[in-house]
């Protein structure tokens, strides 16, 4: 059974650009979370997807977005790059709605903004 | 907000001996507790969880313990080995609101041979 495929792997982007990162659940997932991992911060939820509907929400600015598709695929989007905005982004799909079960990562898109 | 908390921050070991990782929460609403690995270059791997209606879980060389009351989590690694090296993140969520989960701030483990 395939895992989480994030892609692309590695990003380089200037400041200001725009970029979108993809996220392919395990089958038959149907919730897809991203999360922000830095040296600084950690992990840090970015927001929750499932059945093409944003659940939840962290508390980062409108400049990073997303959405879900009909197959459970998931892309984010973050506009206007910052230079504080390099970091690992990490998708994690879970079988069920609720939050306890288990949630199964990705191998993440090191982003780069310079 | 949930907040958790995780120590030590850096864990050395010998070979053969146990590690232990503490993680504290804040939120009684949380009831679902999982730990995971994570290894150079990679994303984090769930090694084991529990949830708020069980006080312990084990699996092989892995356990880990909850106290409610609490509000405390702890990972039980033991006969520890090399490939245990990595960082362990604890986590927490709350089941209600869907799958978001509340990382602490990750323990270096490294096995010395």
């Amino acid at each position: 059974k395939a895992g989480v495929t994030q892609t692309p792997r590695y990003l380089i982007k200037t400041r200001g650009q725009q970029v979108t990162l993809s996220c392919s659940p395990i089958s038959g997932h149907r919730s897809v979370s991203w999360y922000q991992q830095t040296p600084g911060q950690g992990l840090q939820f970015l927001f929750e997807y499932f059945s093409e509907t944003q659940r939840n929400k962290g508390n980062f600015p409108g400049r990073f977005s997303g959405r879900q598709f009909s197959n459970s695929r998931s892309e984010m989007n973050v506009s206007t790059l910052e230079l504080g905005d390099s970091a690992l982004y990490l998708c994690a799909s879970s079988l069920a709605p609720l939050g306890n079960t288990e949630a199964f990562f990705g191998q993440g898109t090191r982003l780069t903004v310079v | 907000g949930e907040n958790v908390e995780q120590h030590p921050s850096t864990l050395s070991v010998q070979e053969g001996d146990s590690a232990v990782i503490k993680c504290t929460y804040s939120d009684s609403a949380s009831n679902y507790f999982p730990w995971y690995k994570q290894e150079l270059g990679k994303g984090p791997q769930l090694i084991i969880d529990i949830r708020s209606n069980v006080g312990e879980k084990k699996d092989q060389r892995i356990a880990v313990t909850l106290n409610k009351t609490a509000k405390h989590f702890s990972l039980h690694i033991t006969e520890t080995q090399p490939e245990d090296s990595a960082v362990y993140f604890c986590a927490a969520s709350i089941s209600a609101t869907g799958n978001q989960f509340y990382f602490g701030t990750g323990t270096s483990l490294t096995v010395i041979p």
